[in-house]
């Protein structure tokens, strides 16, 4: 199967930035907006972010995202212990025909 | 209280079928997609196939087709997911989610995905001989 490329690890002691890049081609990330999911072990995935840089409500606004060409990131400003989870992009691919994810980041604050 | 609930563990033995169900209410039945993930231990989420309820047909990806048969019962506002012909490599958990935007949102009743803002617990599903 095919995944949207990501980092495998990211890791920022609290306080700090953490950047997650997820990386794809024209027929997904290019041409359709990304959204962005936290899943803590043994729990459904949650939706951090929709149409690339919208938060839904109960989001802090600490998470971010953006999208340029055929690449998306999130950013998480001001690290919390309970950020330490992995995070997942998402995006529509043509060929596909379906939403196609990243392999996941996973996220540890030190 | 909004939310999709799914069907309980299943163990089942190799070439077996297992169908895994996902019930919603009337206004998420009738108004949104609902797809189907999964997540085998220690991986990632891959998307196995979706369905719009009140428009249908369902739309599969292309390496589960033939073996995978998602459909929508109305009168129990449940979308349920069977897998056949069953491997050690199917043992996963499997999480039903629905779509962000409802299907008023999109121009016709063509498949769509924006987001997912609502999943399932998850069902875990172990092949096992």
């Amino acid at each position: 199967q095919s995944f949207l490329t990501q980092s495998p690890t990211a890791s920022g002691t609290p306080g700090q930035w953490a950047t997650i890049s997820c990386s794809g081609t024209h027929s997904n990330i290019g041409s359709h907006p990304v959204s962005w999911y936290q899943q803590v072990p043994g729990t459904a995935p949650k939706l951090l972010i929709y149409g690339s840089f919208h938060r839904p409500s109960g989001v802090p606004d600490r998470f971010s995202g953006s999208k340029s060409g055929t690449s998306a990131s999130l950013a998480i400003r001001g690290l919390q212990s309970d950020d330490e989870a992995h995070y997942y992009c998402a995006t529509w691919d043509d060929g596909l025909g379906g939403p196609m994810f990243g392999g996941g980041t996973n996220v540890t604050v030190l | 209280q909004v939310q999709l609930v799914q069907s309980g563990a299943e163990v089942k033995k190799p070439g077996s079928s297992v169908r895994v169900s996902c019930k919603a209410s009337g206004d998420t039945f009738n108004k949104y997609a609902i797809n189907w993930m999964r997540q085998a231990p220690g991986q990632g989420l891959e998307w196995m196939g979706g369905i719009i309820p009140i428009f249908g047909p369902p739309n599969y990806a292309l390496r589960f087709q033939g073996r995978v048969t998602i459909s929508a019962d109305a009168s129990t506002n449940t979308v349920f997911m069977e897998l056949s012909s069953l491997n050690f490599e199917d043992t996963a958990l499997y999480y039903c989610a629905r779509d962000r935007t409802t299907v008023y949102s999109h121009d016709n009743s063509a498949f769509y995905f924006e987001s997912f803002d609502m999943w399932g617990q998850g069902t875990k599903v172990t092949v096992s001989s």
